[in-house]
């Protein structure tokens, strides 16, 4: 089955800074590649997913660049706001048939 | 449009206990999730419904746990008996399409004691 690991599991920036997240991915057949967001005590939210037909998806400060060669996605996040505080799930799967599995969280944190 | 509801929102029960999570998903959604999600780890897939039929329940413990989805709109996931172990957030998610786009509830956290 599919396994995506995640990193780093912790990062903090100062805000304004731009923060990065990075997932690989092993199954070769995996096409779609959400993220979510998970505020403390909240439930998962999507906030951007890419489909493997695409290298890049832009929504105004997130973006998600695909590199199915070397099967790794990233989540960018520019301008970044005290809001953008929470824990990041990327996940993959193939929309074919696959369960979507996710990867192990990113906990991110602005700094004032 | 109302969101994934789900009930209760904590649970505290002693070991050996039965146990039940109940989920409305979003109007209209065909497909319903039941994650698990342990402290600081991602959500892992227990069971999926399209309509009525558990179509993926690989995942799902089936000598304690249980699912159901009567009518292909309300689901509950029952523990019985509940272990240690069991203690986690019991995530329930739907989608209009398998895979695609989808909207989880707030979750229920357990605690068994």
């Amino acid at each position: 089955g599919e396994n995506v690991e995640q990193h780093p599991s912790t990062l903090s920036v100062q805000e304004g800074d731009s923060a990065v997240i990075k997932c690989t991915y092993s199954d070769s057949a995996s096409n779609y590649f959400p993220w979510y967001k998970q505020e403390l005590g909240k439930r998962p939210q999507l906030i951007i997913d890419i489909r493997s037909n695409v290298g890049e998806k832009k929504d105004q400060r997130i973006a998600v660049t695909l590199n199915k060669t070397a099967k790794h996605f990233s989540l960018h996040i520019t301008e970044t706001q005290p809001e953008d505080s929470a824990v990041y799930f990327c996940a993959a799967s193939n929309l074919g048939n696959e369960k979507l599995t996710f990867g192990t969280g990113t906990r991110l944190t602005i700094i004032p | 449009e109302a969101g994934v509801v789900q009930s209760p929102r904590y649970k505290i029960i002693e070991k050996k206990q039965p146990v039940a999570f109940w989920c409305n998903p979003i109007s209209g959604h065909n497909t319903l999730y039941w994650y698990l999600q342990n402290l600081g780890q991602g959500p892992e897939l227990l069971i999926r419904y399209e309509n009525e039929e558990a179509v993926d329940d690989s995942q799902l413990p089936k000598d304690r746990f249980s699912a159901e989805r009567l009518k292909g709109v309300d689901s509950t996931l029952k523990i019985q008996p509940a272990e240690l172990g069991d203690s986690a957030v019991y995530l329930c998610a739907s989608s209009s399409r398998f895979n695609e786009k989808l909207f989880f509830g707030s979750g229920t956290q357990l605690s068994v004691l």
